[in-house]
């Protein structure tokens, strides 16, 4: 079975600092790992996954996440971070054959001016 | 967008009512979820679908019940609401892509009074 912990459940940061939240998973198989983010009142939207290949993944938006495997983490990172960044994400990993995904419990990012 | 609605947005009942929540979809995926979301505890499977009248249990069904008629609408019903129950409810299709990444709806809050 998967499982995913977010390491904090709360960021606060001010604008344009850097940003990283923290996420390990355990699994016994390989796994696919995906970044969700939900703004306030709104479903999830994907953000940035990784499925093979170079363990650095980007997204639109400036963000980035490094799967490492040694360490089972997928760390999800900004290197300046704005008011509109501010929002709840959600690491989840999926694995085996079950089509099912693992979420972890979120991370509340706050961007203060 | 993936072509994901769910019906109602918000319902406001009573303990002991039945409830019915609906998701609909547009492009034919055979795969589709619902979750829970509660503070503190991130995303949680209730149910899922992989296909018409194809249905299994996640890790919280207890209480809820799921049919799938037709590929378009995965419908969640709780038999006889409590206010544990009060949450917000996220349908989600699986893409297409052979990764597992999941699509959301915009969600249903319900309040069990």
């Amino acid at each position: 079975a998967q499982s995913v912990t977010q390491l904090d459940s709360q960021v606060p940061v001010f604008e344009e600092a850097p940003v990283e939240l923290r996420c390990n998973y355990s699994s016994s198989v390989s796994v696919y790992l995906f970044w969700y983010v939900q703004y306030p009142n709104q479903g999830l939207q994907l953000l940035l996954k990784y499925l093979s290949g170079s363990t650095l993944v980007e997204s639109i938006n400036g963000f980035e996440a490094e799967f490492n495997k040694s360490q089972t983490s997928f760390h999800l990172r900004k290197p300046s971070v704005h008011i509109s960044d501010t929002a709840e994400y959600f690491c989840a990993v999926n694995g085996g054959s079950n089509y099912k995904l693992t979420f972890g419990k979120g991370t509340l990012l706050t961007v203060n001016p | 967008d993936a072509g994901i609605t769910q019906s109602p947005r918000h319902k406001v009942t009573e303990t002991g009512t039945p409830v019915t929540l609906r998701c609909h979809q547009t492009e034919n995926h055979r795969y589709m979820y619902w979750y829970r979301q509660d503070p503190g505890h991130g995303l949680r499977l209730i149910h899922y679908s992989y296909g018409v009248k194809d249905t299994d249990k996640g890790e919280v069904s207890d209480g809820y019940s799921v049919s799938r008629s037709k590929t378009e609408d995965f419908l969640l019903t709780l038999e006889s609401a409590t206010s544990s129950q009060t949450s917000v409810y996220f349908c989600a299709i699986r893409g297409t892509s052979g990764t597992d990444e999941q699509y959301f709806g915009p969600g249903t809050r319900l309040t069990v009074t």
